[in-house]
């Protein structure tokens, strides 16, 4: 069975760091991407960035490249989201998912549709 | 960038309703095209994926069409368990998300 746990929520003050987990199991964690979504209190899902495991190729939306940092430790088949400096703008819920894909004319792998979704870890970031 | 827009953003409807939800893109997207399913409190769901083929375990009551730059989720029959946020999602340049249609039970 495909799980994705993430790990637990968080309150943080602002400019202080933190780094969220999501675990995979169930299935061939290198060999497909894993993207973050953002939803803010009361809004829509935003797409953040995307990490391909298996070679660490990482793509972000113009929206928040250099704002955040995605990575992944394929040996423990975890995915991380990180922040420097938090503010208080990035009081969310953030969810991980796995990505299916498709292949490109040069057989390159290229993420596709979201089939599999951790549970959420929700950051307050607070004064 | 491509951006989606999906309208309404919100509607109420009656069981056994048909309810249809359009989705448009910025550009053409061929058929790069997903929709979502979240209800209040939890992750979404993916229902529908390359614009028209239904995620394995989808009541057949949820259907997609469409291709370039215009999109067709339907309902055909709703059910209170339908209450939800619609999302559509294009993947053809990266990934974006519409911005949600709220669908509830008049």
């Amino acid at each position: 069975e495909v799980q994705l746990v993430q790990s637990g929520a968080e309150v943080k003050k602002p400019g202080e760091s933190l780094k969220i987990s999501c675990k995979g199991s169930g299935y061939s964690f290198t060999s497909y991407w894993i993207g973050w979504v953002r939803q803010m209190p009361g809004k829509g899902l935003e797409w953040m960035g995307i990490i391909y495991p298996g070679d660490s190729d990482t793509r972000y939306s113009p929206s928040f490249q250099g704002q955040v940092t995605i990575s992944a430790d394929k040996s423990i088949s975890t995915a991380y989201l990180q922040w420097s400096s938090l503010k208080a703008s990035d009081t969310a819920m953030y969810y991980c998912a796995r990505l299916r894909d498709y292949y490109d004319s040069s057989g390159y792998s290229l993420p596709a549709s979201l089939d599999y979704w951790g549970q959420g870890t929700l950051v307050t970031v607070s004064s | 960038d491509i951006q989606m827009t999906q309208s309404p953003s919100s509607l109420s409807a009656s069981v056994g309703d048909r309810v249809t939800i359009t989705c448009q893109a910025s550009q053409d997207i061929s058929n790069y095209l997903n929709w979502y399913q979240q209800k209040p409190g939890k992750a979404p769901k993916l229902l529908i994926y390359d614009a028209s083929n239904l995620e394995t375990g989808v009541p057949s009551r949820f259907s997609g069409s469409g291709s370039g730059t215009d999109f067709t989720f339907t309902i055909s029959s709703l059910q209170p368990e339908d209450i939800a946020t619609y999302y559509c999602q294009q993947y053809d340049n990266l990934l974006t998300f519409g911005p949600g249609t709220k669908v509830d039970i008049k």
